[in-house]
């Protein structure tokens, strides 16, 4: 059983778009890292969600921790070819694991122009 | 410098051959942590040093050995692989090992066992 669960795994839109990636666990976490990583590269940290409800911007990405920090969403407006990747949701269950991230599956987005 | 740097970047190697991947760090963070990754999948964890002693071994096949000879330099020796172990192999580290907080990575070794 996947801890964290992401979806979609796949998404293919045409720039302009709005899209949203999900990443719910059963497990409350203490918080939530969104990695996105480009091919042939290692991933890079976009945000870090501590409190719950907590809304976070960056340029055209939103992010949002669920109330009950089990849940987390990362919405992007107008999309752009160069948002083209490989999304990652991450975080350490409960708090307790001592340096074990836990990744989502990951959802590859493609943004055509 | 908020980076880390892996080498080589590219590996070929065959299944008798022994090699070794090098990362290194120079932000004095003080866990450092090598992830396989297959393609369009996420990294899995393999090792986690912190504060240069092995605390994480994720059930690691013996064909890998990691070194951590000081703070800064983390390595990752390799024996007798299998093709199935191609794939392209991450550093990374972190300023607290006690929390898993913030992740920086390195570009990654890709490698491919013939």
């Amino acid at each position: 059983t996947q801890l964290l669960e992401q979806s979609p795994q796949f998404l293919s839109i045409q720039e302009g778009e709005n899209l949203t990636v999900y990443c719910n666990s059963s497990s409350v976490f203490s918080s939530l890292q969104w990695y996105r990583q480009e091919p042939g590269e290692g991933p890079v940290l976009l945000v870090t969600v501590v409190t719950g409800g907590e809304v976070k911007k960056l340029k055209r990405l939103t992010f949002q921790f669920g109330d009950a920090r089990k849940d987390s969403s990362l919405h992007i407006t107008a999309a752009q070819p160069g948002d083209t990747g490989l999304y990652l949701c991450a975080g350490e269950p409960g708090g307790t694991s001592y340096g074990k991230l836990t990744f989502g599956q990951g959802t590859i987005l493609t943004v055509h122009p | 410098d908020t980076e880390v740097t892996q080498t080589p970047k590219h590996l070929v190697m065959g299944m008798t051959n022994k090699k070794s991947l090098k990362c290194e760090q120079h932000m004095g963070h003080r866990a450092m942590y090598w992830y396989k990754q297959k393609a369009k999948k996420p990294p899995e964890l393999m090792f986690v040093y912190s504060y240069e002693k092995l605390s994480i071994n994720e059930s690691v096949p013996s064909r890998f050995s990691p070194e951590c000879p000081n703070s800064s330099l983390l390595n990752l020796h390799l024996h007798a692989l299998q093709p199935e172990d191609s794939a392209l192999y991450l550093c990374a580290s972190s300023q607290n090992p006690s929390l898993a907080e913030e992740l920086f990575f390195g570009s990654g070794t890709q490698l491919s066992v013939l």
